[in-house]
């Protein structure tokens, strides 16, 4: 079993749809999850951070986490065609030092 | 506030030679990672540096080595290349270990 598990996509959705990605992990232990947007060749760029179960708003970006489940979505509401890229979900232990990726899901926005 | 900034952008090398690619941190921040991402292969986790020591690697052969200086850049080197070393490069910073970690564009190695 993968430790940070995405679908790979890709997930198509129209202009102006709600996008939804999920990431489940294997360790229980985590503590910090991130969600990096990473175009094609590109490096990836920070969206968001979540430490608590429950919902988190940044404009158009929702993440969501539910540690019982172990479980963590990001939401784009209103998506463009520039949202198309691969999201990669990460992982942190509480004293860790290294983020584990799950392999990305690739988002495209039809115009 | 200037980024992680990577040198170079791509590098250009052979079988058996080595490479070596720099990083510079944000500025204020202490801790260096080095990731590599392979095609169609995740971020995998290689090397972190801490106030000038390395205090972890992930699962990569010895040829991966660095280290990082007392402004805090780092320099990851690669010995006696192999082809399946070719990939994208990442160097990531953050204020301490347990703080966010920002990622610069890569170094994009390339091996012949």
């Amino acid at each position: 079993q993968k430790e940070v598990e995405q679908n790979s996509g890709p997930l198509s959705v129209p202009e102006g749809a709600i996008a939804s990605l999920n990431c489940t992990y294997s360790d229980r232990g985590s503590q910090s999850f991130f969600w990096y947007r990473q175009y094609s060749g590109k490096s990836p760029e920070l969206i968001m951070f979540i430490y608590s179960n429950g919902d988190k708003e940044d404009g158009r970006f929702t993440a969501q986490l539910n540690k019982a489940s172990q479980y963590v979505s990001l939401l784009i509401r209103d998506s463009q065609p520039s949202d198309s890229a691969t999201y990669l979900c990460a992982v942190k232990g509480d004293s860790s030092y290294k983020l584990i990726f799950g392999s990305g899901t690739r988002l495209l926005v039809r115009p | 506030e200037a980024g992680v900034t990577q040198s170079p952008t791509h590098l250009i090398k052979t079988r058996g030679q080595q490479a070596t690619l720099r990083c510079s941190p944000i500025s204020g921040h202490t801790s260096v990672y080095w990731y590599q991402q392979a095609l169609g292969l995740g971020l995998q986790f290689l090397l972190w540096y801490d106030e000038g020591e390395e205090r972890n690697r992930g699962n990569f052969p010895p040829r991966f080595s660095g280290r990082q200086f007392p402004n805090y850049s780092s320099e990851l080197n690669v010995n006696a290349l192999e082809l399946e070393d070719s990939a994208l490069y990442l160097c990531a910073s953050s204020l301490t270990h347990q703080e966010t970690q920002y990622f610069g564009p890569g170094t994009r190695l390339l091996v012949l």
